[in-house]
C-alpha cells in the first residue's frame, strides 16, 4: 500500500512571497489532515478533512493559511503571505475511518518550509 | 484540559540500558493513547498503542505501562539500540473522536 505522498519536499521562500503543498494520501482514507511542525516541537494540527468537508480548522491562520481537499481525495495547503515564523515542516496525514481519536494517523514525510 | 505533557525532553541511554519517557494527560474522556516514533526527515509513525481497560501493553522490547488513576502513561524500551535514535512523541484522543493531541517530543540517543 503507498504511503501519504507530498510535495514538495523542500522550499525556501522570502517573506511576503506565496508557497503551495500538495498531498495524496492513502487510497480510501476518508480523513486527511494538515500538521505543523516547528523543530523540537510536536505536530500541531492545522485543519481536519473528513472527505471533502473540513471538521476542524480552528488552529488554522486564516488571515494567510488555506487549505482545500477537491473531491475528498488529494489536498492542497496554501501560504499567502509567508512569514518568518511559518517555518516549519508540514505534515500531511490520513487516517481510514471518519473519526480520527482511536485510529492509526499515518503520516507523510513531510514539505520543509524555510522563510527568509 | 486538552494537553497532553511529555518528560522528559531529550535523553540519552547507554546501549542495552532501558529508556523511559512518561506522559500525563488531564482530559478523562481521553481513551486512546499511540505512541509515535519519528526518524530524522521523516514522518511520525505509530510504534504502539494502548486502550485504558489494561494497566500495560508490551510488543517486543517497547512497552506501555498505564496508570488511569494518576492520569499517566509512560513507554519503556528495554535493551535500547542505537537504532532506537529517534524523537517519540506520546498523544491521546477518543475513540468516535476528532482531535488527537500531541506531547511536545522526546529525542532519544542511544549510545553504542
Amino acid at each position: 500500500e503507498a504511503g501519504v505522498a507530498q510535495s514538495p519536499r523542500y522550499k525556501i521562500i522570502e517573506k511576503r512571497q506565496s508557497v503551495a503543498f500538495w498531498c495524496n494520501p492513502i487510497s480510501g482514507h476518508a480523513t486527511l489532515y494538515w500538521y505543523q511542525q516547528i523543530l523540537g516541537q510536536g505536530p500541531k494540527l492545522l485543519i481536519q478533512f473528513q472527505n471533502n468537508g473540513v471538521v476542524d480548522d480552528s488552529q488554522l491562520p486564516k488571515d494567510r493559511f488555506s487549505a482545500e481537499r477537491l473531491k475528498g481525495v488529494d489536498s492542497t495547503l496554501k501560504i499567502q503571505p509567508a512569514k518568518l515564523e511559518d517555518s516549519a515542516v508540514y505534515l500531511c496525514a490520513s487516517t481510514r475511518g471518519l473519526w480520527g481519536g482511536g485510529n492509526t494517523i499515518y503520516f507523510g514525510e513531510g514539505s520543509w518550509l524555510t522563510v527568509v | 484540559q486538552q494537553q497532553v505533557k511529555q518528560s522528559p525532553q531529550s535523553l540519552i541511554v547507554q546501549k542495552g540500558g532501558i529508556s523511559i519517557i512518561n506522559c500525563a494527560y488531564e482530559n478523562t474522556a481521553f481513551d486512546y493513547f499511540p505512541w509515535y516514533q519519528q526518524f530524522p526527515g521523516k514522518g511520525p509513525a505509530l510504534l504502539i498503542a494502548i486502550r485504558p481497560d489494561v494497566s500495560e501493553k508490551k510488543e517486543g522490547r517497547f512497552t506501555i505501562s498505564f496508570n488511569k488513576s494518576a492520569k499517566q502513561f509512560s513507554l519503556h524500551i528495554m535493551d535500547s539500540q542505537p537504532g532506537d535514535s529517534a524523537t517519540y512523541f506520546c498523544a491521546a484522543s477518543m475513540i468516535g473522536g476528532f482531535k488527537t493531541i500531541f506531547g511536545a517530543g522526546t529525542r532519544l540517543f542511544v549510545k553504542a
